[in-house]
């Protein structure tokens, strides 16, 4: 069955500091590709998606591509800052699942000042 | 306005009780869910309806009930609670049922057995 698998937290930065979390998935069809971050207390909120091979998400300065060939869809940021400090989800969605999101694990991120 | 609520944000409740858990959407969308997010934030989906409809029925104890009044509300009504019910429950809505919409959550309802 269709899995998303993500780089396991917590992950510590400094401000500023560059950021990758990984996330490779596994689909029998053309899965649309999301990530969502989670702030304390809140519920999921979506930061980006993509919904076809080599298409760019991008949003609050974060991107990731939706990379076919290696099954992968990296979630990168440049330059941190305190307030990304959260809990981000990659998650796929496949075409023949009546819109069900599968969820990767969830890494937790916190950065320092 | 808020667009995806749920009420109430907490619940604390002893084991057996039943207790509800109401979630409305103002967003105008057709897809309703309700996830559990476990204690090491593992989210997993449990049902979808679309316009009333259920379509997604995940391995769910038949203690779980969903019901949707009408295409804005899902309820969620939990018979015999236990202790591993113990969670965070996240209602969410979607604008349609196809796989590229994004899902809109509410702020969860934490639920708590004693």
């Amino acid at each position: 069955g269709d899995s998303v698998t993500q780089m396991e937290g917590p992950v510590t930065l400094s401000e500023e500091a560059f950021l990758t979390i990984n996330c490779t998935y596994t689909a029998t069809g053309y899965p649309s590709l999301f990530w969502y971050v989670q702030y304390p207390g809140e519920g999921l909120q979506l930061l980006l998606k993509a919904t076809k091979a080599d298409d760019k998400g991008s949003n609050k300065g974060f991107e990731a591509t939706y990379r076919k060939e290696t099954t992968s869809f990296h979630l990168e940021k440049g330059s941190v800052q305190v307030s990304d400090s959260a809990v981000y989800f990659c998650a796929l969605s496949d075409p023949g699942s009546a819109s069900k999101i599968i969820f990767g694990s969830g890494t937790r991120l916190s950065i320092r000042p | 306005d808020t667009a995806v609520s749920q009420t109430p944000k907490y619940l604390v409740t002893q084991m057996g009780n039943d207790k509800s858990i109401k979630c409305e959407q103002n967003l105008g969308h057709d897809t309703m869910y309700w996830y559990k997010q476990d204690s090491k934030k593992f989210l997993k989906i449990m049902f979808s309806y679309n316009n009333k409809e259920l379509i997604i029925n995940e391995t769910v104890p038949n203690r779980f009930s969903p019901k949707s009044p009408d295409k804005a509300h899902l309820n969620l009504h939990i018979n015999s609670l236990e202790l591993g019910d113990s969670a965070v429950y996240f209602c969410a809505s979607s604008q349609t049922v196809n796989s590229n919409q994004p899902q809109h959550f509410g702020d969860g309802t934490r639920l708590s057995i004693l």
